[in-house]
C-alpha cells in the first residue's frame, strides 16, 4: 500500500489555466505538506496544514489554495498557472505538527510544466 | 532562523569506498537533524534523525550520522558505498518547519 500518493504523477498545461494536485495519506498521521522542488532541486516548504487546519503559510502567491477535506487528505489548488509555477510539487506527512522529531513521509511528487 | 548548509554540490566515489556527506548546522536551542535520500524521479525518503542522545545515530541501508556540536556538524557516513547509493542527500533541520539544504549528488561508480 502506498503511504502517501499523489495525483497526477505529470501535469502539462498552458499559462493562464487553473489546475489542481491530490494527495492521499494512509499512515493515520495528523500534519500534512506541500513542497516545491524547482529546477535546482531546492526544495522548500509552501503549505503545513494539522487536523484539517492551516498552520503553516510560506509567503506563497495567492493563486495556490491549499484544501484539506480530511486530515488524510491535502489537495492544492493553482489559478493563471504561470511559467514560474513549473516545478516538482510534493506532498508529505509527520505523525504532528510540532517542533520536535517526526519525520516526514514524501509522496511521489507531481511534475507540473506550464508552457 | 535554523538552517542547515551543504558545502559539497556533488561527491563522487568508487564502490566500496567510504561514503560522506556533509552537513553544518545553524540553530538556536536544541538541533532536530535530518538526513533524507530522493532517487531519481522519486519522492524523498527518511534515512536517519538526531534528536538527542548518542552522537552516533544508525540509520537505514546501513548509513549512519554523526552529530557534533563542537563543530555544528552532521554528516553522512558509509562504510562501503554501493552504486545503488548513488541519488540526491538532503540534510534538514526542524522547529516550526522542516528546512532543507540545496542536496549533494553522490555518485558511486563500480
Amino acid at each position: 500500500d502506498t503511504a502517501v500518493s499523489q495525483t497526477p504523477k505529470y501535469l502539462v498545461t498552458q499559462m493562464g489555466n487553473d489546475k489542481s494536485i491530490k494527495c492521499e495519506q494512509n499512515l493515520g498521521h495528523d500534519t500534512m505538506y506541500w513542497y516545491k522542488q524547482d529546477s535546482k532541486k531546492f526544495l522548500k516548504i509552501m503549505f503545513s496544514y494539522n487536523n484539517k487546519e492551516l498552520i503553516i503559510n510560506e509567503t506563497v502567491p495567492n493563486r495556490f489554495s491549499p484544501k484539506s477535506p480530511d486530515k488524510a487528505h491535502l489537495n492544492l489548488h493553482i489559478n493563471s498557472l504561470e511559467l514560474g509555477d513549473s516545478a516538482v510539487y510534493f506532498c508529505a506527512s509527520s505523525v504532528n505538527a510540532g517542533p520536535g522529531s517526526y519525520e516526514q513521509y514524501f509522496g511521489p511528487g507531481t511534475r507540473l510544466t506550464v508552457t | 532562523a535554523q538552517s542547515v548548509a551543504q558545502p559539497e554540490d556533488q561527491v563522487n566515489v568508487a564502490e566500496g569506498n567510504p561514503l560522506t556527506v556533509k552537513c553544518t548546522y545553524s540553530v538556536s536551542g536544541n538541533p532536530y537533524l535530518f538526513w533524507y535520500v530522493q532517487y531519481p524521479n522519486r519522492g524523498l525518503q527518511f534515512l536517519l534523525k538526531y534528536i538527542t542522545g548518542d552522537n552516533l545515530v544508525k540509520g537505514s541501508y546501513g548509513f549512519e550520522a554523526e552529530f557534533n556540536k563542537s563543530q555544528t556538524s552532521f554528516h553522512l557516513k558509509k562504510p562501503s558505498a554501493l552504486v545503488s547509493d548513488s541519488a540526491l542527500y538532503f540534510c534538514a533541520v526542524r522547529d516550526y518547519k522542516l528546512s532543507f539544504g540545496a542536496g549533494t549528488t553522490v555518485t558511486v561508480r563500480a
